[in-house]
């Protein structure tokens, strides 16, 4: 079955740390992105990919690193200076059509 | 700048028909998509106009009108497992298909 992996689907931090999303996908597309997702707030791009090796800021990337070392996986890491990291972060990908798939999601919550 | 807007929130019953409006402003235009998003849920593509007029599929219409800036979203035969949330989003033109996304309209079906 070809789709978006997210993992874990739920995650607890402690301020202060670091924490890393994994996202991959087995639909062979080019492209991938990361979304924060707040309650009654759109989607909010923060690194989206394009290519491998290849990585642009989005809207809201303070705070945020990425790296897109295989086709197939694009994690994110929320570090320490994101001011407000609990969220619900969703990866998409898309290939050459232009919907973007989404993974299931994982929800960040930082204590 | 750019501005995408749809109605927060919208009820409707089962079995009637609801139509879900979004206008946008938008430096660029390479069309519009709506995706459906049930709570604590990763959005799920609906539908993609690139040109005016009206699109069907099933239960489910869209439409576009590129001069006015307006898209509709008309669901028929409304089901309970229709409550969601609706999220309009804009592809702008030559910007590496990054998706601007309206906040997203809820709507609740009532029995």
């Amino acid at each position: 079955d070809g789709g978006i992996t997210q993992s874990p689907k739920y995650l607890f931090r402690k301020e202060g740390q670091n924490v890393t999303l994994s996202c991959e996908q087995n639909l062979n597309h080019d492209a991938m992105y990361w979304y924060r997702q707040d309650p009654g707030q759109g989607l909010r791009l923060i690194y989206y990919s394009q290519i491998v090796n290849d990585f642009q800021k989005g809207d809201i990337a303070e705070g945020y690193s990425v790296s897109r070392e295989k086709k197939e996986s694009f994690p994110l890491t929320v570090t320490s200076a994101q001011k407000n990291p609990t969220a619900f972060y969703l990866c998409a990908s898309n290939g050459g059509l232009l919907e973007q798939f989404f993974g299931p999601g994982t929800r960040l919550t930082v204590l | 700048g750019q501005n995408i807007d749809q109605p927060t929130e919208m009820t409707a019953t089962e079995g009637a028909i609801v139509q879900i409006n979004c206008t946008y402003q938008t430096s660029g235009f390479n069309g519009l998509f709506w995706y459906q998003q049930h709570a604590g849920e990763a959005p799920t593509f609906l539908s993609y106009n690139v040109l005016d007029g009206l699109e069907e599929k099933g239960r489910f219409s869209s439409f576009l009108s590129r001069s006015k800036g307006y898209s509709y979203l008309l669901l028929k035969e409304l089901q309970m497992k229709d409550s969601a949330s609706y999220l309009c989003a804009v592809l702008n033109a030559g910007n590496n298909r990054k998706l601007i996304w309206g906040l997203g309209t809820s709507l609740a079906v009532n029995p």
